[in-house]
């Protein structure tokens, strides 16, 4: 079955350090991929999707995720966090005209 | 343009009560969703809109009713709320396809507490 996996539950990172969030999955063939982030109090907002082509997708905020077919695997970076970033971050994963399947979620703290 | 809105933003309930959920948009989209969102678990999708009149069930459809009367507004009825409903509901919306490449826009959320 298909499955993402954010294997991180919560992530404390120093502001101005960079960030490295996990996401893994299971899928028949080349999916589509997605992270969002949710602000407290706040719905979901997309951060950046890849579909095909180049494998490094730079999104909104300066965040940039690589797809690595070989490991299954669709990272989120950033070089250089800020407390704004504090959040929490989803990843999920599509294909064809099935529903998003979503990873339970990454908390990023900021530390000062 | 306000986007996806929600109403209510917090509902305590007892058990055995109704209550209906309104999520309306803005944007002239054709496709709605409802999700609930627990810890430690991903989003998980309760019922879906494909267009006006029209609906289709998710991955998590008991207990839970919906009504899409008119292309703005989404409807998510609960008619005898269970402790197990205790959960964070966001709708969301997306343009013209239900391909899971559409980027979909989400509501702030409502949060029901089920005693």
């Amino acid at each position: 079955a298909q499955s993402v996996t954010q294997p991180d539950i919560h992530i404390t990172v120093s502001e101005g350090a960079s960030l490295e969030l996990r996401c893994n999955y299971s899928y028949g063939a080349t999916p589509y991929l997605f992270w969002y982030v949710q602000s407290p109090g706040q719905g979901l907002q997309l951060l950046l999707k890849y579909f095909s082509g180049d494998t490094l997708v730079q999104g909104i905020k300066g965040f940039e995720a690589e797809f690595k077919r070989s490991q299954s695997s669709f990272n989120l970076r950033k070089p250089s966090v800020h407390w704004s970033d504090a959040a929490e971050y989803f990843c999920a994963v599509g294909e064809g005209n099935y529903q998003l399947i979503w990873g339970a979620g990454t908390k990023l703290i900021i530390k000062p | 343009n306000a986007g996806v809105t929600q109403t209510p933003k917090f509902r305590v309930l007892k058990t055995g009560q109704s209550m209906t959920l309104l999520c309306a948009q803005d944007m002239n989209h054709e496709y709605m969703y409802w999700y609930r969102q627990d810890p430690g678990m991903g989003l998980r999708l309760i019922h879906y809109s494909v267009g006006e009149g029209t609906t289709a069930k998710g991955e998590v459809p008991d207990g839970y009713n919906v009504s899409r009367l008119k292309k703005q507004n989404f409807l998510l009825g609960l008619e005898s709320a269970a402790p197990s409903q205790t959960s964070v509901y966001f709708c969301a919306s997306s343009y013209f396809r239900a391909e899971a490449k559409e980027t979909q826009y989400f509501g702030p959320g409502t949060r029901l507490l089920v005693l």
